[in-house]
């Protein structure tokens, strides 16, 4: 059975930086990819991102791109997520889910528990 | 990009209802559409993908179907666990949601 294990909330100023960490268990991150999905108090789910585990391609939405860098370690099966330049809009709980290997196009059926970021002064 | 809507927004009902949900793709996706259920504080839940293949251990009563454009998540007999938002998923082009279907209790 597969499962992706979080790291735990954080709370960041305006203008710093958040990596949120993703681990995997039960399957071999190198034969998929990992989406990033956030979702703001109260709101809908955005697609963030997505990289695949065989090769680190990857692929930003466009609210997030130019701030946000996607990251996998095979050797740990951990995927990371680093925010830039953090503003009191990128509050939320953010999502990794197990993804397709070649492509963003791809549906996720295992999901982390959630990490919420919270950028407050 | 792909814009996903969904209708109704909110909706009310019954335990033991028929209950169905449209979701709308701004072009068409063919049948790279998947359907998700969340409860609050809980992560997304995958139902249904490629438009109307159930996964594994969901319950029978959850259905999906349609292409193209215009497609539908039906739950045939609600049950009181099924009270949740659900969330329709594009993946012809990266990826998009739809802005969610809340169903609550009536």
């Amino acid at each position: 059975q597969a499962q992706l294990v979080q790291s735990g909330a954080e709370v960041k100023k305006p203008g710093a930086s958040v990596k949120v960490s993703c681990k995997a268990f039960g399957y071999s991150l190198s034969n998929y990819g990992i989406t990033w999905v956030r979702q703001a108090p109260g709101q809908g789910l955005e697609w963030m991102g997505w990289i695949s585990g065989s090769n680190g391609n990857t692929n930003y939405g466009q609210k997030v791109q130019g701030r946000v860098t996607m990251t996998t370690d095979t050797s740990t099966s951990k995927g990371y997520m680093e925010l830039r330049s953090l503003r009191s809009d990128d509050t939320a709980v953010y999502y990794c889910a197990r993804g397709g290997r070649d492509s963003s196009g791809w549906f996720m059926d295992y999901w982390g528990q959630g990490t919420l970021v919270t950028v407050s002064s | 990009d792909i814009q996903m809507t969904q209708s109704p927004s909110t909706l009310s009902a019954s335990v033991g209802d028929r209950v169905t949900i449209i979701c709308r793709a701004s072009q068409s996706i063919s049948t790279w559409l998947a359907w998700y259920q969340q409860k609050p504080g809980k992560a997304p839940k995958l139902l249904i993908y490629k438009a109307s293949s159930l996964e594994s251990g969901v319950p029978s009563r959850f259905s999906g179907s349609g292409s193209g454009t215009e497609f539908t998540l039906t739950i045939s007999s609600l049950q009181p666990d099924d009270f949740a938002s659900y969330y329709c998923q594009q993946y012809h082009t990266h990826q998009s949601f739809g802005p969610g279907t809340k169903v609550d209790i009536k």
